[in-house]
Parts: structure tokens; sequence; C-alpha cells
């Protein structure tokens, strides 16, 4: 049962326009929500998250949207740029728990 | 400072053997975490310590699969009988707090992994 998905596994964008990823999710108990990205040949290293008591979180070139009641939350990039090129997962966590449920991650190749 | 390390960063193995894959987490972190990825998957749990104690290894797939983490720093996981269906990027990842959630306390940084392929 795959609580967190990312039903696209790939997206190309052309460089300067905005990247749009999708993530949803089937536990209502799930309060807080991260993307990470990775690189080929290394780890998943954070990039940025949401509490569930918020719908929107944004640093930089990178915004977070939650919609609670369809249980879904996009990341986006404006503007995109070739090094954002990697693959981005999306995991959530239930309060009081110590574990992250990744989705399966989706594939953004930005085009120079 | 550093980060994650683990090692080997690859590894090969005919089925049958058994294998063990280290994780030296950042130091004075409290939490570490395994997690498999299969190939075109996300990061999967398998085990969490709290220093050196075991609190949760419901994601093991099998008892081939045991994880330690004796003084509270390293851990190895160890794979008994290799199969194919083992082959996976193995992750560790390390955090300062005890729990998921809000906070760069709590936040997980994730070592390189260990490519893992069993022929």
């Amino acid at each position: 049962d795959q609580q967190v998905k990312q039903n696209s596994p790939s997206l190309s964008v052309q460089e300067g326009r905005i990247s749009i990823l999708n993530c949803d999710y089937t536990n209502s108990m799930f309060d807080y929500f991260l993307w990470y990205k990775k690189y080929p040949a290394e780890g998943p290293t954070f990039l940025i998250s949401i509490s569930s008591i918020k719908d929107k979180n944004e640093d930089g070139r990178f915004t977070v949207f939650l919609n609670k009641s369809a249980k879904h939350l996009s990341l986006h990039i404006v503007p995109s740029q070739p090094g954002d090129s990697a693959v981005y997962f999306c995991a959530a966590s239930a309060p009081g728990t110590y574990k992250y449920i990744f989705g399966t991650g989706t594939r953004l190749k930005v085009l120079a | 400072g550093a980060g994650v390390s683990q090692s080997p960063r690859y590894k090969v193995a005919k089925r049958g053997q058994d294998v063990a894959l280290r994780c030296d987490p950042i130091s004075g972190h409290v939490s570490l975490f395994w997690y498999q990825q299969a190939l075109g998957q996300g990061p999967e749990f398998l085990t969490y310590f709290q220093n050196e104690a075991q609190l949760d290894k419901s994601g093991l797939p099998s008892d081939r699969f045991f994880a330690e983490r004796p003084e509270g720093s390293v851990s190895t996981l160890k794979i008994q009988r290799t199969q194919q269906e083992d082959s996976a990027v193995y992750l560790c990842a390390s955090s300062q707090g005890v729990l998921a959630g809000v906070g760069s306390y709590n936040e997980q940084f994730f070592g390189p992994g260990t490519r893992l392929t069993v022929l």
C-alpha cells in the first residue's frame, strides 16, 4: 500500500520556465511533508518542507504548496535551471513518529 | 563538517554470500536509519536505532537481514545468504533528534548509499 505517491516518473522543462512536481498521500495522519533532491550516486538531500498547519512554504526559487483536503502537495521551481536536473522525492511523516514514508520519485530534466 | 559516510560504495556478491555494509553517521547524531532503495523506487524504511537501541526493525524484509549499532555510533547492516532480490541501494541516514517533523534538529541526513548487486 503506497501511502505517498508520485504519479509522474519524469518531467522535462525548459530552462527558465516553471517546474511543478506533484505528490499525493493517503494517510490523513501525516502532518509533515518534505521534498528531497537526489543526484546520481549521491544520497538524497533535504530541499524544503512544510508542516500541515501551513499551506505554503517558500525558500528562494522553491515553493511547496499543501492542499490538505485533497491530500496533495506540489513543489514549484521558478525559474528552473539545468542544475535542478535530479530525482525529486516527496516524503511524509505522522506526529510522534520517527520515520519518513517516501514516494517513488520524479526525474526532472531541465533543458538548456 | 563530515557528513554521513557509507562503505563500500559498491558491492558485488554471488548469490548465497554474506555481506556487511557500514554506516558512519554524523558525530553526535542520536538517530540512525537504514533504507533500501530498489531501482525506480523511493527509499523504503528498514530499521531505526536510537543510540545503540534498535527500536524498530519492522522494515527488514527477512531474517536474513540484521543490523547493529553496538556503541551508538557506527552501524552495520548484514545480509546473510544474499539473493538476487536483495540487489538495491542501501541508504543510511542520521539525525540529531528522535522524531520526524519540524525543525532542523529532526532533519535526516543521508549518506551516498551502497549499491549492492547480487549475481
